[in-house]
C-alpha cells in the first residue's frame, strides 16, 4: 500500500497568516492527490484533486503544488472559516490511502 | 444540490451484523461510483472500496473483503453496506462518498457504529 505521511500533525496559526501542510507519498504517485476539509459537524469538503486543481466552490486561497511523492497543500490568508483538520488522499492505485490528518488550529 | 444522507448511529453485539444506508439526490446515482470509509480517531481514514451504481461491479481494499458487502438499489439511488461478523475492531464513523474518479467529490455525515454487548 502507499502510504501518505502529512506533517505537521498540528498547526497553530492566527487569521491572516499562510500555512502549508505537506503530503509525502512512499511511492510516486504521479499528480493523483487530494486535499480534504473536515469539519465538526460537517460533511468532509474535496478542496484540490489532481494534485493542484482547485474543486468548483473552493476559494483562491488555497492551492496546491507537486507531484511525484512530494505535495503541499497552502492556504493564504487565512479566515477563520479555515481553522479544521485537512487531510491528503492517493488515488494513484489501490487501496486509496489517506494521510493521518492535520488540525489547523487558532493561535 | 448533492446530498449524502446517511442512517442513524447503530449499537450492536459482537458476532452480529449490520446495515448501513446512504441515500442520494442531486447528481446521476447511475454513473458514479460509490465508497464506503471507515475513521477511527487516530489512524485517519480507510477506503473500504467503492460499487459502481450502473452495473453494481465492486473493488474492495483486501483489508475488509470478506467484512463488508457492497450493494445500490438503483430505483431510490441508495447505496448499502452489510458489515458482518462485528468486533470491538468494527467499532468506528462510517462514511460513503460519490465521485466520478477515485476521489470523493461529496461525503456523508458519517454512521457511529458501536460494538458491545
Amino acid at each position: 500500500d502507499v502510504q501518505m505521511t502529512q506533517s505537521p500533525s498540528y498547526l497553530a496559526a492566527s487569521p491572516g497568516e499562510s500555512v502549508s501542510i505537506s503530503c509525502k507519498a512512499s511511492k510516486s504517485i504521479s499528480n493523483n492527490l487530494a486535499w480534504y476539509q473536515e469539519k465538526p459537524g460537517k460533511a468532509n469538503k474535496l478542496l484540490i484533486h489532481s494534485g493542484s486543481t482547485l474543486q468548483s466552490g473552493t476559494p483562491s486561497r488555497f492551492s496546491g503544488s507537486g507531484s511525484g511523492t512530494d505535495f503541499t497543500l497552502t492556504i493564504r490568508s487565512l479566515e477563520f472559516e479555515d481553522f479544521a483538520v485537512y487531510y491528503c488522499q492517493q488515488y494513484n492505485e489501490y487501496p486509496l490511502t489517506f494521510g493521518s490528518g492535520t488540525k489547523l488550529e487558532i493561535k | 444540490q448533492v446530498k449524502l444522507l446517511q442512517s442513524g448511529a447503530e449499537l450492536v453485539k459482537p458476532g452480529a451484523s449490520v446495515k448501513l444506508s446512504c441515500k442520494t439526490s442531486g447528481f446521476t446515482f447511475s454513473t458514479s461510483y460509490m465508497s464506503w470509509l471507515k475513521q477511527v480517531p487516530g489512524p485517519s481514514i480507510e477506503w473500504i472500496g467503492w460499487i459502481y451504481a450502473g452495473d453494481g461491479g465492486t473493488n474492495y481494499n483486501q483489508k475488509f473483503k470478506g467484512k463488508a458487502t457492497l450493494t445500490v438499489d438503483k430505483s431510490s439511488s441508495t447505496a448499502y453496506m452489510d458489515l458482518s461478523s462485528l468486533t470491538s475492531e468494527d467499532a468506528a464513523v462510517y462514511f460513503c462518498a460519490s465521485g466520478f474518479d477515485w476521489y470523493f467529490d461529496f461525503w456523508g455525515p458519517g454512521t457511529m457504529v458501536t460494538v458491545s454487548s
